[in-house]
């Protein structure tokens, strides 16, 4: 079975760029996460969807971060304009259906982000 | 809200030797528990979860008892390997929301 995917990996941009990340879940789970990790610190829950509808959004800077689950299936975080405070990891998780965030959680290998 | 602790690093031990990570949270309701690693270079996987109290969760030699009376949730295996390095994470599931810890790096040394 093909984990959770991620892409890219890496990415370097200056302040004020825009910057967008992508994520496969595994095929059929319909829960999607977006956690930003800090260096030194555990992941923080920024968005959660079920299906293509957001479940929770409460911590996610909505002045300059969006993000989109169109089909219910991949999924895009975008940074716009983006600050030298969001350096970090970001990380897409997936769980199966009918389990909410109870259920475990799959990780991809996350996109690492430095802004300069 | 909830949150949870755990044991600041890093942690340095020799094979062979008894690990013990803490890991203590503060919640309302009944949440699950979890510990996730994270080795170098990789995604954080599932490492061991436990659903209510006095479940023991166990996997690959690890093992943690969720304690309700202590509202603890800590990590030991008996016998680390130098393949065991990596971080390891707990978190917390309550009401729609998952909680993680800040993470503790275990290097194991031959």
């Amino acid at each position: 079975e093909a984990g959770v995917a991620q892409s890219p990996r890496y990415k370097i941009i200056e302040k004020r760029q825009s910057v967008a990340f992508w994520c496969n879940p595994i095929s059929g789970h319909a829960t999607l996460y977006w956690y930003q990790q800090i260096l030194g610190q555990g992941p923080k829950l920024l968005i959660q969807f079920q299906n293509n509808g957001v479940v929770d959004d409460s911590q996610l800077p909505k002045d300059r971060f969006s993000a989109e689950r169109l089909k219910g299936v991949d999924s895009t975080l975008k940074i716009q304009p983006a600050k030298l405070e969001d350096s970090a990891v970001y990380l897409c998780a997936s769980s199966p259906p009918a389990s909410g965030i109870q259920e475990t959680q799959y990780f991809g290998p996350g996109t690492r982000l430095l802004v300069l | 809200g909830d949150s949870v602790t755990q044991m600041e690093g890093p942690v340095t031990l020799s094979e062979e030797a008894f690990l013990t990570i803490n890991c203590t949270y503060t919640a309302t309701g009944y949440p699950s528990l979890f510990w996730y690693v994270q080795y170098p270079g990789e995604g954080l996987q599932l490492l061991l979860k436990a659903t209510k109290a006095d479940d023991k969760g166990s996997n690959k030699g690890f093992e943690a008892t969720y304690r309700k009376e202590t509202t603890s949730f800590h990590l030991e295996k008996g016998s680390v390997q130098v393949s065991d390095s990596a971080v390891y994470f707990c978190a917390l599931s309550g009401n729609n929301d998952m909680r993680f810890g800040a993470g503790t790096r275990l290097t194991v040394k031959p």
